[in-house]
């Protein structure tokens, strides 16, 4: 089975741009969740998608959005981007929402904002 | 705030001897712990968990201990390999709740 695959790994993007992630969930997995990973602030829960339902969400502005298409990719979106918003964002696919320990996490997207 | 803290950023053990990686957290209603490690490059991997209605969960060399009265939470690696050089997560939840993760523990196991 191919694991969890992120696109792209490297974005390099400008304050004010907006940008798409995407995660590919491990085949027969239905639930997404998305994290953003900083120095000093470790993993930080963004949001988690079942069914292509939004079903949890972490502490984060608006900016930051997110859905599940009915093949359970996923995609999340960041508007008018911050310097803080430098990251690398990592993905991680389980087969049901809840599953914490069997959750399996991609490579990550790391992005940098100029 | 920080409901979940690894204090120590980074731990320097010699190969063959213990490493002790630390966690503390704050609210007593957590009732799942793990432990997760990541290489560079790589997204973390899952590695141990514990149940808060245990205290010692045991799996090869990795054993994960929790102390509920004191809310702490470590993980023992007996003996270290210069492979387990790595970062380790601690990370939390209550109930089917997102996870909750620590800043994280850089090991560095030397020959």
């Amino acid at each position: 089975k191919a694991g969890v695959t992120q696109t792209p790994r490297y974005l390099i993007k400008t304050r004010g741009q907006q940008v798409t992630l995407s995660c590919s969930p491990i085949s027969g997995h239905r639930s997404v969740s998305w994290y953003q990973q900083t120095p000093g602030q470790g993993l930080q829960f963004l949001f988690e998608y079942f069914s292509e339902t939004q079903r949890n969400k972490g502490n984060f502005p608006g900016r930051f959005s997110g859905r599940q298409f009915s093949n359970s990719r996923s995609e999340m979106n960041v508007s008018t981007l911050e310097l803080g918003d430098s990251a690398l964002y990592l993905c991680a696919s389980s087969e049901t929402s809840g599953s914490i320990d069997e959750q399996f996490f991609g490579p990550g997207t790391r992005l940098t904002v100029l | 705030d920080q409901q979940v803290k690894q204090n120590s950023p980074s731990l320097s053990v010699q190969e063959g001897r213990i490493s002790i990686l630390n966690c503390d957290y704050t609210n007593s209603m957590f009732d799942y712990f793990l432990w997760y490690k990541k290489y560079p490059a790589e997204g973390p991997t899952f590695l141990i968990s514990i149940s808060s209605i245990k205290d010692k969960n045991e799996d090869g060399r990795f054993t994960v201990f929790l102390n509920k009265s004191a809310k702490h939470l470590s993980l023992h690696i007996v003996p270290s390999q210069p492979g387990d050089s790595a970062v380790y997560f601690c990370a939390t939840r209550h109930n089917t709740d997102k996870l909750i993760f620590g800043t994280g523990t850089r090991l560095q196991v030397f020959p």
